[in-house]
């Protein structure tokens, strides 16, 4: 099945500087890559997502590239503030006949005023 | 809309008893899915439905736990009899369909087996 790392696991930034998170995965069947934001006793819930016919997206503050060759996906977040502090998870949607998404284990970050 | 509901938000139980977790989707989405979440396993697929169908169960832990889909506005999570390992909190998402969509997460439900 899918296998999917990140790192890192925790993350502290002074506001106002980016902050990269970056994910492994290991089918390369996966064809649907999200990030989601989890802040402290809330849901998870989508801020970006990628498929696999690009390369890199923007929405804002907020980039997600892709390597399909070397797979690997990283989550680019610039002028960073302190309301983005949060976990963040990345996610590998495999395609075939198993459609489920695996999560990486996280990564805590703080944003310091 | 209001979004994927979950009840309840808090269970306190004692280790043996039956505890039942409750998530209605939003509705028109076909794909819905449990997970539980643990400082030491992150987040876990545990089953998923499409179409009311179970799909994957896989992630399922062992036979204490089971989900049923009785139709397009319903599920639900039994786990039975309950164990302090069991502790964490439990996540309903659904999505429009199961490929590559994006998942739709409830707020959670906190249980804690003592």
């Amino acid at each position: 099945g899918e296998n999917v790392e990140q790192h890192p696991s925790t993350l502290s930034v002074q506001e106002g500087d980016s902050a990269v998170i970056k994910c492994t995965y290991s089918d390369s069947a996966s064809n649907y890559f999200p990030w989601y934001k989890q802040e402290l006793g809330k849901r998870p819930q989508l801020i970006i997502d990628i498929r696999s016919n690009v390369g890199e997206k923007k929405d804002q503050r907020i980039a997600v590239t892709l390597n399909k060759t070397a797979k690997h996906f990283s989550l680019h977040i610039t002028e960073t503030q302190p309301e983005d502090s949060a976990v963040y998870f990345c996610a590998a949607h495999s395609g075939g006949s198993n459609y489920k998404l695996t999560f990486g284990k996280g990564t805590l970050l703080t944003v310091n005023p | 809309d209001a979004g994927v509901i979950q009840s309840p938000r808090h269970e306190v139980t004692e280790m043996g008893q039956e505890v039942t977790l409750r998530c209605k989707p939003i509705s028109g989405h076909n794909s819905l899915f449990w997970y539980r979440q643990t400082m030491m396993r992150g987040l876990e697929l545990l089953i998923y439905f499409n179409n009311n169908v179970p799909i994957d169960d896989s992630g399922m832990p062992e036979d204490r736990f089971s989900a049923k889909m009785p139709n397009a506005s319903f599920s639900t999570l039994k786990i039975q009899p309950s164990e302090p390992r069991d502790s964490a909190v439990y996540f309903c998402a659904s999505s429009v369909d199961r490929a590559n969509n994006e998942q739709f997460f409830g707020p959670g439900t906190r249980l804690t087996v003592l």
